[in-house]
């Protein structure tokens, strides 16, 4: 069965270094997001991404972050100058349409910020 | 109360016994998606109920819907121990894709 891969999947950095995390989505799909849950928090919306571009972002997903499709298998997230409140696990996920269907999870990676 | 709240937020359970967790909404929805989450790891998708849908079932799992209470339920018949995790139900919100997910119940199931 198809699935959304991420790499790495754990991550420690020193604050404000940049960080990439890499998923690639399910193949045939359209959409693309991407989460964040904070340890013992709720899993959070940061943004979706369809046909190149944004579709949605939260106010958590301000400048220092940025998402890219750089080939048509994966989709990045970048964080430019972490920050020790952005230690979360970061999910990407994947659906084919929009608004009513199902999205895929990926396993997480988990970011550490020292 | 946010949107997608769980309750039980825990609940212990024997081998073998039923398990119950609800979920409440506030606005508006098309469909509504029920997560497991064991300790540390993804989201598994375990089902979606269409807002024109009442109850659903897939295999052990037994979903109901009622839009007009803003509520779904997930029933988990004949627990096992591997069933041992955390249950989100997560809405589209906003009249998008951004998923809004619960605070979660954490199902223990004990041997």
């Amino acid at each position: 069965e198809p699935e959304v891969t991420q790499t790495p999947s754990h991550q420690v950095t020193q604050m404000g270094q940049e960080v990439i995390l890499r998923c690639v989505p399910i193949s045939n799909h359209l959409y693309f997001y991407w989460y964040r849950q904070i340890l013992g928090q709720k899993v959070e919306f940061l943004v979706s991404f369809y046909n190149n571009e944004i579709s949605e972002k939260s106010e958590i997903f301000d400048d220092q972050f940025s998402v890219e499709r750089p080939d048509g298998s994966n989709f990045t997230l970048k964080i430019r100058s972490t920050k020790l409140e952005d230690s979360a696990m970061y999910f990407c996920a994947s659906s084919t349409e929009w608004g009513s269907d199902t999205q895929y999870f990926g396993p997480g990676t988990r970011l550490t910020v020292l | 109360s946010q949107q997608g709240e769980e309750d039980p937020q825990a609940l212990s359970i024997q081998e073998g016994e039923n398990a119950t967790m609800n979920c409440s909404y506030k606005t508006s929805i098309n469909n509504l998606q029920w997560y497991r989450q064991n300790s540390g790891r993804g989201l598994v998708h375990l089902i979606l109920i269409r807002s024109n849908e009442r109850e659903k079932h897939s295999g052990r799992l037994r979903v109901t819907l009622d839009t007009s209470k803003k509520s779904s339920s997930l029933l988990i018949t004949a627990s096992r121990a591997a069933d041992t995790a955390s249950y989100f139900c997560a809405t589209p919100t906003g009249g998008g894709n951004k998923l809004t997910f619960g605070t979660g119940t954490q199902l223990k199931v004990e041997l």
